[in-house]
């Protein structure tokens, strides 16, 4: 089984930084991927940690800590179009080892509102 | 290339009748994903494969709910009959498994209205 989560709503103003949580309890673990979706939209993919540690790019940074099932998303800068929902996803493998690669299962989702 | 591609992108059905969601996943990627998305449930994978092999089923909801990937360029997803419950945007994803960083890319999702 698995569990995901992360808080509903955030809101920041422009210019300003935002650092989004998630925790996790899965059976299995093969990477952990952050996914920013418009409303509409596809969720698109932002980063993704496998090793303990940061990882930058650009505004945006991930964090995850393996040992505590924990990761944060930090978003810099903040700007207007940065308002979505931001969803916290793990891989993992599926049980009886036939496939090693996994799957992806996803947290609820963080929306993040820029207000001016 | 052309991402993943969805069809039809609105779909509004009777209850009752069947519903054929399709997607053509990226060239070359050896996964592919169903997902449904709901306001109240968030996005829940309903089936995977790999390699045009259904690894886990695990998602789907019920026996309405079927999943064929016949190659490895075209997959659907079939609900028979539908039901008002079944309503939700379906996502189809892909994603090639290598050693390095991947993403599972979206398609557009369909968005599926059962009255």
């Amino acid at each position: 089984g698995q569990n995901i989560d992360q808080p509903t709503e955030m809101t920041a103003t422009e210019g300003a930084i935002v650092q989004i949580n998630c925790t996790y309890q899965t059976s299995g673990f093969n990477g952990l991927f952050w996914y920013q979706q418009h409303a509409g939209e596809a969720p698109t993919f932002l980063s993704y940690n496998v090793l303990d540690g940061l990882e930058e790019k650009g505004r945006f940074s991930s964090f995850l800590s393996r040992s505590k099932g924990y990761s944060y998303l930090l978003l810099k800068e903040l700007q207007m179009k940065d308002s979505a929902s931001y969803l916290c996803a793990v891989r993992e493998p599926t049980l009886g080892g036939t496939d090693s690669w996994g799957k992806l299962q996803f947290g609820a989702g963080t929306q993040v509102v820029v207000t001016p | 290339d052309a991402g993943v591609i969805q069809s039809p992108r609105h779909e509004v059905t009777e209850m009752g009748q069947e519903v054929t969601l399709r997607c053509k996943p990226i060239s070359g990627h050896d996964y592919l994903f169903w997902y449904r998305q709901t306001m109240m449930r968030g996005l829940e994978l309903l089936i995977y494969f790999n390699n045009n092999v259904p690894i886990d089923d695990s998602g789907m909801p019920e026996d309405r709910f079927s999943a064929k990937m016949p190659n490895a360029s075209f997959s659907t997803l079939k609900i028979q009959p539908s039901e008002p419950r079944d309503s939700a945007v379906y996502f189809c994803a892909s994603s090639l498994a290598t050693t390095g960083v991947d993403g599972y890319t979206f398609g557009s999702g369909t968005r599926l209205t059962v009255v």
